[in-house]
């Protein structure tokens, strides 16, 4: 079973407007962490936002905020305010348990911002 | 502060063909990773190191796959020999180690790799 689950392939979003990029996460574990990072064409990984699954409030960074929602195992990206720069692949990634610190990855969602 | 870095950024070799990649991590970051990202998918961990030592190895084909993480710095991943399903961009990724947990990775540029 997929552990990180990004059903949007795809999206066009015009410049200035919000933009919500959907994840959702599989665990039995009761320690893990969220991951959102940005990869645009040049190919490397930027991070971009970090919840824990023991933080009590959503993690913001800037323009990008976590919508943290820990009973439907959901994990959505915000970019508030949307610029063309922000066009890029995002990536929705989970750690889980606590001893060997693996971080698998979703599929992506492919964002393109329009002028 | 200097990022991570890898070499060589684009590779092109035929099937059967040896090939190894280099990465230099984050002054200080004691965790390493190796990813293996094929075209429109996520990045898929094949090795992780504490220091010089393995981690996690469970997604590396060891039949062809090797990695070495030499006193603990710098790594090499070699591919010998190569199919054509090994064509990817791989990541060779960088942590601090905070108790069990590292918090965010930092990522290489990547070496491209084309198996013809």
């Amino acid at each position: 079973a997929q552990k990180i689950t990004q059903t949007q392939p795809g999206m066009f979003v015009q410049e200035k407007e919000a933009v919500t990029l959907d994840c959702t996460y599989d665990t039995s574990d009761p320690s893990y962490g969220l991951f959102w990072y940005k990869q645009p064409s040049s190919g490397e990984m930027i991070f971009l936002i970090y919840q824990g699954s023991y933080d009590q409030q959503n993690a913001t960074e800037g323009r990008y905020s976590l919508n943290f929602q820990k009973a439907r195992k959901s994990a959505n990206l915000v970019i508030s305010a949307s610029q063309l720069g922000d066009s890029a692949m995002y990536f929705c990634a989970m750690r889980e348990g606590s001893v060997a610190d693996k971080i698998i990855f979703g599929k992506g969602t492919r964002l393109h911002i329009l002028p | 502060e200097a990022g991570v870095a890898q070499s060589p950024r684009y590779k092109i070799i035929e099937k059967r063909q040896s090939v190894a990649f280099w990465c230099n991590p984050i002054s200080g970051h004691a965790t390493l990773y190796w990813y293996q990202q094929i075209l429109g998918q996520g990045p898929k961990l094949l090795i992780q190191f504490q220091n010089n030592g393995v981690v996690d190895d469970s997604q590396l084909p060891k039949d062809r796959f090797s990695a070495e993480r030499l006193k603990g710095v710098d790594s090499t991943l070699k591919i010998q020999p190569a199919k054509l399903e090994d064509s990817a961009v791989y990541l060779c990724a960088s942590s601090l180690v905070q108790g069990f947990w590292s918090y965010e990775q930092y990522f290489g540029p990547g070496t491209r790799l084309t198996v013809t």
